[in-house]
């Protein structure tokens, strides 16, 4: 089965730009989540979906990042306007439905605002 | 504090060495994960284990719930085995936490 996705695999963006970063998940898989490691700190949750619902958004950092999920198949998530810190490599991980089913990552995108 | 602590955070070997990774967490969990970062790849999930130990080859995982601790080891270590080592669990619901990762570089 193909694996999750990411793309763009690479963005450079300059501050104050949107950008917008996509995941597709395995097919069947509820669960989506979203992870982001900033340079030198550990990799951080950012929100999970179930299908397309938002089931917890809590480490969102503002509201600059816009998660959607829109028929509960790929996700995306948008940057607007990006700033400096925002700048990490962003994950993505899919998983079947259930609490504790193994999740598979994506290559993530790595994102850098100049 | 981190929840999840990792140990070493750097280490390197001899290809043939046997390898422990070590890490701790500091409140109940329902699962562990270790997962594998190669330089520029994507993650990839080696082991979840909720208790007691796993194997997969030459990589052999362990966790002693009483002691919140997990460690993972690599026999006859390779050059190929060169990666970021990262340990994450499940507090509860179904997010991961995560370790700062540990760097392996095996030379030849």
């Amino acid at each position: 089965e193909a694996g999750v996705t990411q793309f763009p695999s690479h963005s450079v963006i300059e501050k104050g730009q949107t950008v917008t970063l996509r995941c597709d998940p395995i097919s069947g898989h509820d669960n989506l989540y979203w992870y982001r490691r900033v340079m030198g700190k550990e990799i951080k949750f950012l929100l999970h979906f179930v299908k397309e619902s938002k089931q917890d958004e809590s480490g969102m950092p503002n509201n600059r990042f816009l998660a959607e999920r829109t028929g509960g198949t790929y996700s995306t998530l948008k940057v607007q306007p990006a700033e400096l810190e925002d700048s990490g490599v962003y994950f993505c991980a899919s998983s079947r439905p259930g609490l504790n089913t193994e999740a598979f990552f994506g290559q993530g995108t790595r994102l850098t605002v100049v | 504090k981190n929840e999840v602590e990792q140990s070493p955070q750097n280490l390197t070997a001899q290809e043939g060495e046997f390898i422990t990774i070590n890490c701790s967490y500091s409140v109940g969990i329902s699962a562990l994960h270790w997962l594998q970062q190669h330089p520029g790849g994507g993650i990839v999930s080696l082991f979840m284990l909720s208790s007691g130990k796993k194997k997969h080859g030459r990589l052999i995982a362990t966790i002693n719930i009483q002691e919140k601790h997990s460690s993972l080891h690599i026999t006859a270590s390779h050059p190929r085995d060169s990666a970021v080592y990262i340990c994450a669990v499940r507090l509860g619901g179904s997010r991961l936490t995560f370790g700062e990762g540990t760097q392996l570089t095996v030379n030849p």
